[in-house]
């Protein structure tokens, strides 16, 4: 059964730079798994910051960035502030039609 | 502007089956360019995507659900429902709904959700 693995948690400075990966328990993330990211504060719905790897969604701010790095997906804050502090969920798509979500990262910024 | 908006008890008992309405406002849900899917979210804990449903009746499930569930969509209505039966306190979460984009070169992403709506499996 493949996972999607994420680090439980990070820590940042404000207007420091962190980036957040996203792993296959099997495998390599590619931009055919087209992968998402999420950041979701506590009660709220999740909201969509990045799909297809790197494209920001509207409204999202420039210093959230996606890429490919090595064999995982990767979420970049540069110029982190204490309103980034949220859970970043990746998502994956899996060419059976599910998407699977990984574990999330609890981004702390202090 | 599109809108998701979950319905449904918030209460359930053990053994029973959950039921869960989508009522997508804004927007048609007969459109080929989306999946209108389902998501959870156990009290302090990750994200975990339960299923999806093409306008057309084409489902996807999680299979480590696939034997409970249901998912269903009422195009008249602009609507689309879940039911996840023999539920137990590990069903109990908070579930969205949720728009997933299906076609173009930028796809498979969710870019609308529901508020979300808590449900809690006990006696």
């Amino acid at each position: 059964q493949t996972v999607v693995t994420q680090e439980p948690s990070f820590s940042v400075s404000p207007g420091g730079t962190v980036t957040l990966t996203c792993g296959l328990s099997s495998g390599s993330v590619s931009t055919s798994y087209y992968p998402s990211w999420y950041q979701q504060t506590p009660g709220q719905a999740p909201r969509t910051l990045i799909y297809n790897t790197n494209t920001r969604s509207s409204g999202v701010p420039d210093r959230f960035s996606g890429s490919i790095l090595g064999n995982k997906a990767a979420l970049t804050i540069t110029g982190a502030q204490a309103n980034d502090e949220s859970d970043y969920y990746c998502v994956v798509y899996m060419d059976w039609g599910i998407s699977l979500f990984g574990g999330g990262t609890k981004l702390t910024v202090l | 502007q599109l809108q998701l908006q979950e319905s449904g008890p918030g209460l359930v008992k053990p053994s029973e089956t959950l039921s869960l309405t989508c009522t997508v406002s804004g927007g048609s849900i007969s459109t080929s360019d989306y999946y209108w899917g389902w998501i959870r979210q156990p009290p302090g804990k990750g994200l975990e995507f339960i299923g999806k449903i093409y306008y057309s009746g084409s489902t996807y499930y999680n299979p480590s659900l696939k034997s409970r569930l249901t998912i269903s969509v009422d195009t008249s209505r602009n609507q689309f429902s879940l039911r996840l039966s023999s539920v137990t306190a590990a069903d109990t979460a908070v579930y969205y709904c949720a728009r997933q984009v299906r076609t173009g070169t930028s796809k498979y992403y969710f870019d609308y959700w529901g508020q979300g709506t808590l449900v809690t499996v006990s006696s």
